[in-house]
């Protein structure tokens, strides 16, 4: 049980807008510890796409679009397309662990 | 070009050791924290350590602490993990990863990971 929450799996048909949340608490997102989102596709490497909880990597589209507040973060994907089809997963840090977490992971199918 | 690349996993069986290396080119190593990441099958990713620039300062997750040492070469360019008592619940892909300068604890290179498999 990650100790950041992301709903398992969201749906979008292709051009159409999703978001993935980030849940976490006052000891990690909540203390004011960054939020980062990456894209595991299919036997593929993670990619980070998300650092900073808003900033994108060199390369990485702008349909892709990252926010935080409170103890939550928000991962958005607009315009989707079917190579979106992924794992993303959010990371940050907590306090009370004293190291990196990941939420668990959510599966984008589209539709 | 800047990669990562992992070798050492394999079979082993429970109770064994394992010393996993991660070779790192077109950077230099000793600019940055480094992380070992893993995923077993069927499931998303967790942290396993990190350790700073210098080799000062080292991080374990709970579930590898006591049981696992993370080092470096910063004149081999390499990272090391080794587990030694292992459980059939380290099966995992393991991923070295590099974590950036500009935003700390965020990974911008993974290598392309390397299989450990736990079982008799």
């Amino acid at each position: 049980q990650s100790v950041l929450t992301q709903p398992p799996s969201v749906s979008g048909a292709p051009g159409q807008r999703v978001t993935i949340s980030c849940t976490g608490s006052s000891s990690n997102i909540g203390a004011d510890y960054d939020v980062h989102w990456y894209q595991h596709l299919p036997r593929k490497v993670p990619k980070l796409l998300i650092y900073g909880n808003i900033s994108r990597p060199s390369g990485v589209p702008d349909r892709f679009s990252g926010s935080k507040s409170g103890t939550s973060a928000s991962l958005a994907i607009t315009g989707l397309q079917a190579e979106d089809e992924a794992d993303y997963y959010c990371q940050s840090y907590d306090n009370s662990l004293s190291h990196v977490v990941f939420g668990g992971g959510t599966k984008l199918t589209v539709l | 070009e800047v990669r990562l690349v992992e070798s050492g996993g394999g079979l082993v069986q429970p109770g064994g050791s394992l010393r996993l290396s991660c070779a790192a080119s077109g950077f230099t190593l000793r600019g940055y924290w480094m992380s070992w990441v893993r995923q077993a099958p069927g499931k998303g990713l967790e942290w396993v350590a990190n350790i700073k620039e210098d080799g000062s300062e080292k991080n374990y997750v709970d579930s590898v602490k006591g049981r696992s040492t993370i080092a470096r070469d910063n004149i081999k360019n390499s990272v090391y993990l080794q587990i030694i008592n292992l459980r059939v619940e380290d099966t995992a892909i393991y991923y070295c990863a590099r974590e950036t300068q500009t935003a700390p604890g965020a990974f911008d290179i993974w290598g392309q990971g390397t299989l450990v498999t736990v079982s008799s």
